[in-house]
């Protein structure tokens, strides 16, 4: 299963709103996970099961969508979530990645 | 408190073999699946395989059967990856990361281990 991120990169400032997309090749219900990954860091587990915050994650992280479409929403971004986002397929072996989304500041 | 702590870098010479290790503390490792995953700057991340500890039950993908070995020993919390003869393209970062309970998802992961294959 494929998954297709966009956009690859975007720049935005504090406080904006900020939406990125992933698409599957093929419908996986709601078994999505989104993480979040900071230079030199392992990714950090954000949302799973599409909708579901991971306990600690702050709640200006959502996650929504099922099927093939999904969308992780930062409601207001902070400086400490510039950072590369990637969401994951959790339907079927292989597990997939998106190919990233890399959030900079404006 | 979950950790999973990975072996330290490594530069090894095509041709080499490889063993990294993956060792998990803070909860009962046999019962929770690791897997491991690559990150390249040009392929980005890509799950590798999974192993449960308690019976080393094992799955690869497709992509990585048969390339490389996952393997766990429960009696001492770790788990790892190995290679019998290493290729330049092998270099990249390995994490290793705890699934989550009745799901797929990587609720834990490793510092990672970079490793660089160059002659």
């Amino acid at each position: 299963i494929q998954l297709t991120q966009s956009p690859s990169s975007l720049s935005a400032s504090a406080g904006d709103r900020v939406t990125i997309t992933c698409r599957a090749s093929q419908g996986i219900s709601s078994y999505l996970a989104w993480y979040q990954q900071k230079p030199g860091k392992a990714p950090k587990l954000l949302i799973y099961a599409a909708s579901t915050l991971q306990s600690g994650v702050p709640s200006r992280f959502s996650g929504s969508g099922s099927g093939t479409d999904f969308t992780l929403t930062i409601s207001s971004l902070q400086p400490e979530d510039f950072a590369t986002y990637y969401c994951q397929q959790l339907n079927s072996h292989p597990l997939t990645f998106g190919g990233g989304t890399k959030v900079e500041i404006k | 408190e979950v950790q999973l702590v990975q072996s330290e870098a490594e530069v090894k010479k095509p041709g080499e073999s490889l063993k990294i290790s993956c060792k998990g503390s803070g909860y009962s490792f046999s019962n929770y699946w690791i897997a491991w995953v690559r990150q390249t700057p040009g392929k980005g991340l890509e799950w590798m395989g999974i192993i449960y500890p308690g019976d080393s039950d094992t799955r690869y993908s497709p992509s990585f059967q048969g390339q490389v070995t996952i393997s766990a020993d429960k009696s001492i919390s770790t788990a790892y990856l190995q290679w019998r003869s290493l290729e330049a393209s092998d270099t990249a970062m390995y994490y290793c990361a705890r699934r989550a309970p009745q799901s797929e998802y990587s609720e834990y992961w490793g510092q990672g281990t970079l490793v660089t294959v160059s002659s």
